[in-house]
């Protein structure tokens, strides 16, 4: 069983949808959790961070984590054609070490369609 | 503006060949990592470096190969032992503690066997 597991897609909306993509993960030791966002073509980049348990709301973008399910989403609202990307979810324990490595999901493909 | 530039953006490989990706940073990130991305795999790790003349294997270290003497730069070697190489490899960086902070990720280079 893979530490973090993510659905791959790809996932097909129309534009103005809400947009809920999921991970789950299996280390309770995780803390920090992440969202990145990739254009095609094009390396990660870091879209949300939370801590812990609770949502974190940016815009139309919500992250929400749920530790005691070990279950993170991302919501997207009123989802537009320039949110098509592969979003990665990404998550790390801190125990103190000089560098604690990500974990990352397989990526979900989302295109929205206009 | 400080980030991470990997060279070249395309790289063609003829049978047999080593080949070397760069990667530079000026983030003054302690932390360097190399990934390997294909088709439905998502991120897999090959190398990381934590401090300059140290590093460490990741998941799929067979057939590559890297150097950390300086700490901006973190190049990554292709040997001919690397069975199947074509694929898309990213470089990122991070300061200790990558849970806290996240990684920031160059833009890639696509490497293709002909």
């Amino acid at each position: 069983q893979k530490e973090v597991e993510q659905d791959p897609g790809p996932l097909s909306v129309p534009e103005g949808a809400i947009v809920s993509l999921n991970c789950t993960y299996s280390n309770s030791a995780f803390q920090y959790f992440m969202w990145y966002r990739q254009y095609s073509r094009k390396g990660p980049e870091l879209l949300m961070y939370t801590y812990s348990s609770g949502n974190k709301e940016d815009g139309r973008f919500t992250a929400q984590v749920d530790k005691s399910s070990k279950y993170i989403s991302l919501f997207i609202r009123d989802s537009q054609p320039s949110d098509s990307a592969t979003y990665l979810c990404a998550m790390s324990l801190h125990d103190g070490g000089a560098t604690n490595k990500l974990i990352f999901g397989t990526g979900t493909l989302l295109a929205v369609q206009p | 503006d400080g980030g991470i530039t990997q060279s070249p953006k395309y790289l063609f490989r003829k049978e047999g060949q080593n080949v070397t990706l760069s990667c530079e940073q000026n983030l003054n990130h302690d932390a360097m990592y190399w990934y390997r991305q294909d088709p439905g795999q998502g991120l897999r790790l090959i190398y990381y470096s934590q401090i300059v003349n140290d590093f460490q294997k990741g998941d799929i270290a067979e057939g590559y190969s890297v150097s950390r003497e300086k700490k901006e730069s973190f190049p990554l070697t292709v040997t001919s032992a690397q069975k199947n190489p074509t694929a898309f490899y990213l470089c990122a960086s991070s300061r200790p503690s990558a849970g806290l902070y996240g990684y920031t990720f160059g833009s890639g280079t696509r490497l293709t066997v002909v």
